[in-house]
């Protein structure tokens, strides 16, 4: 198993700025994914980050406003980019296991 | 392109009743099948899956859930609720082809034992 952990817990931010989300695996791991939940609605995957390749974007997910980082094995970051109210969502991040994912508690974002 | 569709939002089940939450999902190509449990303030935790063989498969603190093919269905029970099944219970897909990666999840149940 794998423990995961997310800096921040959560943040409200203005409209306009952006923030970095960090994600710390307590073990070296291969694939990592950042997932977004809005309210009210299913967790929905923005893109897949492998270390030493560009992160992988799922339709809908740009990397101008969705930057990745994963400068190693064992962490990963998430920025937001220029935020607006719609940004407001729960940021997951998970790892790949051999047949499940390991979810981080989640950052709680909202944007004013 | 897969989806998965979680009816009950909330369901509310007396302490020591037994409880079932729905899933059902649409996909064409075969699929992996998950369930997964969000404690207050926790992160999401695998409760079981089904990858092959037997449709019915038990998962931890004495869930179990049966894959359907026909009825795409992947309905969870358990028996008897405790007050510590308060949780939110999110059911998954993915492509066989992609194994663990790609989830599609539902929307969630919110289920609230009540004493």
């Amino acid at each position: 198993s794998a423990v995961i952990s997310q800096k921040p817990s959560r943040d409200i931010c203005q409209r306009g700025t952006s923030l970095t989300i960090q994600c710390q695996v307590d073990s070296q791991v291969t694939m990592m994914f950042w997932y977004r939940q809005q309210p009210g609605q299913s967790l929905t995957l923005i893109a897949t980050a492998n270390q030493g390749s560009e992160a992988t974007y799922e339709s809908g997910f740009v990397i101008d406003k969705f930057p990745i980082s994963r400068p190693n094995l064992t962490f990963s970051t998430l920025t937001v980019s220029n935020m607006s109210p719609e940004d407001s969502s729960i940021y997951l991040c998970t790892c790949a296991g051999a047949d499940t994912q390991y979810f981080g508690p989640g950052t709680r974002l909202t944007v004013l | 392109a897969q989806s998965v569709t979680q009816l009950d939002s909330q369901v509310p089940v007396f302490e020591e009743a037994p409880v079932e939450l729905r899933c059902n999902y649409s996909s064409s190509v075969s699929v992996y099948l998950f369930w997964y449990v969000q404690y207050p303030n926790q992160g999401l935790q695998l409760l079981l899956k089904y990858l092959s063989g037997s449709t019915l498969v038990k998962g931890i603190n004495g869930f179990e859930a049966e894959f359907n093919k026909s009825q795409t269905s992947f309905h969870l029970r358990k028996p008897s609720v405790h007050i510590s099944d308060t949780a939110e219970y999110f059911c998954a897909v993915s492509d066989r082809d992609f194994g663990n990666e790609k989830l599609t999840f539902g929307t969630g149940t919110r289920l609230t034992i009540i004493p």
